[in-house]
C-alpha cells in the first residue's frame, strides 16, 4: 500500500540534544511537508521540499533543519535551539508543491524531559 | 489575513445530532476549502473539499456549506455517529503552496 512512513512514533530527549524524525514516502510524489501540531493551535508548517536537494522554510523554521537527498525521504531535525520542542511532528506529501491534497504520515511525538 | 478561524474549540453531540463547525478567512484570494480528520494518535486526513464557485457540497453524511460574501465556510455532520470522534480542522489555499489550517474542532458524539 502508497502511504508515508514516519519514525519513531514515541521519541524522548534531553534537552540540549538533536533529534532526527524520519519521513519516507512511496507515492512517487514530488512535494514533501513538515508540520507541527500542538493543542489549540491547528498545523503549523516547518519546511517544505518541491524537489530533490531543494527545500524551503516555512512559518515556525527556526530550531530545526532538513534534507531532501531522496525523492522518498524527508527527514527534520530538531535541533537543540528549537526552544520548546515537544510537540506532534506531522509528515505529508502532494503530488507537487501547490498540490491540493496532502497525505500525511501517523505523527511522532516528541517529549523533551 | 493568512488566517483561517475556527469555532468551536470542542463539541459534545449526541448519536444521530448534527454537528456543526465554521471557519472563516481574510483573504479573498484562497480558492480551495478542505477539511480534514484526524483520529487521535493518527494524521490527518482529507475528508471533504470546496471551491468557491459552489455554495455547497455534499458527501453521504458530510457536507460543505460556502458563503463566498461572509467569507465563511463550515461543515455539517448529519446523522452523527460515535466513529465521528475525532478532530477536524478546516483549511483554505491560494496559488500559492500553503494550505493554511485552522485551529481544530475536537468531536465527541456520545452514544
Amino acid at each position: 500500500d502508497g502511504g508515508i512512513t514516519q519514525s519513531p512514533k514515541y521519541l524522548f530527549r534531553k534537552e540540549g540534544q538533536n533529534v532526527t524524525l524520519s519521513c519516507e514516502q512511496n507515492l512517487n510524489h514530488d512535494a514533501m511537508y513538515w508540520y507541527r501540531q500542538d493543542p489549540g493551535q491547528g498545523l503549523r508548517l516547518i519546511y517544505y521540499s518541491q524537489i530533490v536537494n531543494d527545500f524551503q522554510k516555512g512559518d515556525i523554521a527556526e530550531g530545526y533543519s532538513v534534507s531532501r537527498e531522496k525523492k522518498e525521504s524527508f527527514p527534520l531535525t530538531v535541533t537543540s535551539a528549537q526552544k520548546n520542542p515537544t510537540a506532534f511532528y506531522l509528515c505529508a506529501s502532494s503530488v507537487a508543491q501547490g498540490g491540493n491534497v496532502l497525505t500525511f504520515g501517523a505523527g511522532s511525538r516528541l517529549t523533551v524531559l | 489575513q493568512q488566517q483561517v478561524k475556527q469555532s468551536p474549540q470542542s463539541l459534545i453531540v449526541q448519536k444521530g445530532g448534527i454537528s456543526i463547525i465554521n471557519c472563516a478567512y481574510e483573504n479573498t484570494a484562497f480558492d480551495y476549502f478542505p477539511w480534514y480528520q484526524q483520529f487521535p494518535g493518527k494524521g490527518p486526513a482529507l475528508l471533504i473539499a470546496i471551491r468557491p464557485d459552489v455554495s455547497e457540497k455534499k458527501e453521504g453524511r458530510f457536507t460543505i456549506s460556502f458563503n463566498k460574501s461572509a467569507k465563511q465556510f463550515s461543515l455539517h455532520i448529519m446523522d452523527s455517529q460515535p466513529g465521528d470522534s475525532a478532530t477536524y480542522f478546516c483549511a483554505a489555499k491560494g496559488s500559492s503552496y500553503k494550505l493554511i489550517f485552522g485551529s481544530g474542532t475536537r468531536l465527541l458524539v456520545r452514544p
